[in-house]
């Protein structure tokens, strides 16, 4: 069965940077896209961005570019998302999901959410 | 483009029948999606290209509409149908936005 599962909660100070992954499995890792969304606190969903494993391509928000980077380990079935220079409002739980793929867009499976807190 | 739902919070009882509605910025053709959230938990798909039923969703869940207006029925409220629902727009790829959420409360 297809499971998606991220890494732990973290706590980082301001301008310092995070890495959260998102190990897939019970699925052909490369075939479907992978995205990321975040939630700050009692807010909305945000897309961030996505990757296609099969050849390391990305999209980002306009919101996130330069700031962000999502990355792949095919041997691993993992992706990873980095996000640099934090601030305050960065705090979220942060999510990846896979790409139903047709249509393509639809978010199908989830992982679980890494909440990242960033605070002085 | 942007997606407004409406209302943004609906109180209704076990049995009622119940309606969300998206509205887009522009129009979607029938690219669009909705999700459940209960609290502490991740989005749970529920309906994708504005009617199609995911896969283990139940029948009491239903959407309508294309272009602008969308609409995410529950024909028969349950308890455990308390939380949050979304609408999301795959139109524009890779640039896909949420509504602001529906708050469902049961009475």
């Amino acid at each position: 069965q297809v499971q998606v599962v991220q890494s732990g909660a973290e706590v980082k100070k301001p301008g310092a940077s995070v890495k959260v992954s998102c190990k897939a499995s019970g699925y052909p890792f490369t075939k479907y896209y992978v995205h990321w969304v975040r939630q700050a606190p009692g807010q909305g969903l945000q897309w961030m961005g996505l990757i296609d494993p099969s050849g390391g391509n990305t999209n980002y928000a306009q919101k996130f570019q330069g700031r962000v980077t999502l990355t792949r380990d095919t041997s691993t079935s993992t992706t990873y998302m980095e996000l640099r220079s934090l601030r305050s409002e960065d705090t979220a739980v942060y999510y990846c999901a896979r790409d139903r793929g047709s249509p393509r867009g639809t978010f199908d499976y989830w992982g679980q959410g890494t909440p990242v807190t960033v605070s002085s | 483009i942007q997606m407004t739902q409406f209302p943004s919070s609906v109180s209704a009882s076990v049995g009622d029948r119940v309606t969300i509605t998206c509205r887009a910025s522009q129009g979607l053709s029938n690219w669009l999606a909705w999700y459940q959230q209960r609290p502490g938990q991740a989005p749970k798909l529920l309906i994708y290209a504005a009617s199609s039923l995911q896969s283990g969703v139940p029948s009491r869940f239903s959407g309508s509409g294309s272009g602008t207006d969308f609409t995410l029925t529950i024909s028969s409220l349950q308890p455990e149908d308390s939380a949050t629902y979304y609408c999301q727009q795959a139109n524009s790829f890779p640039r896909y936005t949420f509504g602001q959420g529906t708050k469902l409360e049961i009475k």
